[in-house]
């Protein structure tokens, strides 16, 4: 069975500072993996994918991630943290014969102190 | 339009009652799904329905039934909930629910429900 594991379910930054979510996955085939934001009552937002392409991931608002297969991570970064960035980030998985099914990380709340 | 639409925004239902979410989205997606997240917790798939079609059933209690009427529109109908059902009920919908979904998923706002 397919899983992720995000370590940290709190991380706080300063603004201006480098932001770094942790997501390991499990995954007995190859996985796509992806990174969801999701801001205070509101749905989740895609910020970026990995499928088997670029193993480094550009995604919106100056977000990347970069897929380790060695390591089986995909942590997401951001150089330097905006007030703005303070959400709830969801890493998730999906893989071949899951049938459309994304499995989702347990959640890293980012805080941005000014 | 690139957005999925949730209604209502909030719903208060007490446990003998019936009730209806609804969701809407006109991008020509074909895969419309339900989630179900609990405060502080990641979303659970409930259900998936792909070209109008139940594909997914997450082993849901049947108080909860899904509708998909038309490829726009995505109905879940409740009944007899219990309280631990009070949760965000979000929407989403995909172009295609492929054998691995490897695309992007859009999400609405959600229904906050609370049962009491």
């Amino acid at each position: 069975a397919q899983s992720v594991t995000q370590l940290g379910s709190h991380v706080s930054v300063s603004e201006g500072a480098l932001v770094l979510l942790r997501c390991n996955y499990s995954s007995s085939v190859p996985p796509y993996l992806f990174w969801y934001v999701q801001y205070p009552n509101q749905g989740l937002q895609l910020l970026l994918k990995y499928t088997s392409a670029a193993t480094l991931v550009k995604g919106i608002n100056g977000f990347e991630a970069e897929f380790k297969k060695s390591e089986t991570s995909f942590h997401l970064t951001k150089p330097s943290a905006h007030m703005s960035d303070a959400a709830e980030y969801f890493c998730a998985v999906s893989t071949y014969n899951q049938g459309g099914k994304l499995i989702f990380g347990q959640g890293t709340e980012l805080s941005v102190k000014p | 339009d690139t957005e999925v639409t949730q209604t209502p925004k909030h719903l208060v239902m007490g446990m003998t009652n019936k009730k209806s979410l609804k969701c809407e989205q006109h991008m020509g997606h074909r895969a419309m799904y339900w989630y179900k997240q609990k405060a502080k917790k990641p979303p659970e798939l409930m259900f998936v329905y792909s070209y109008e079609k139940l594909s997914i059933n997450e082993s849901v209690p049947s108080r909860f039934s899904p509708e998909c009427p038309n490829s726009s529109l995505l109905n879940l109908h409740l009944h007899a909930l219990q309280p631990e059902d009070s949760a965000l009920y979000l929407c989403a919908s995909s172009q295609e629910a492929r054998q691995a979904l490897n695309e992007k998923l859009f999400f609405g706002s959600g229904t906050q429900l609370s049962v009491l």
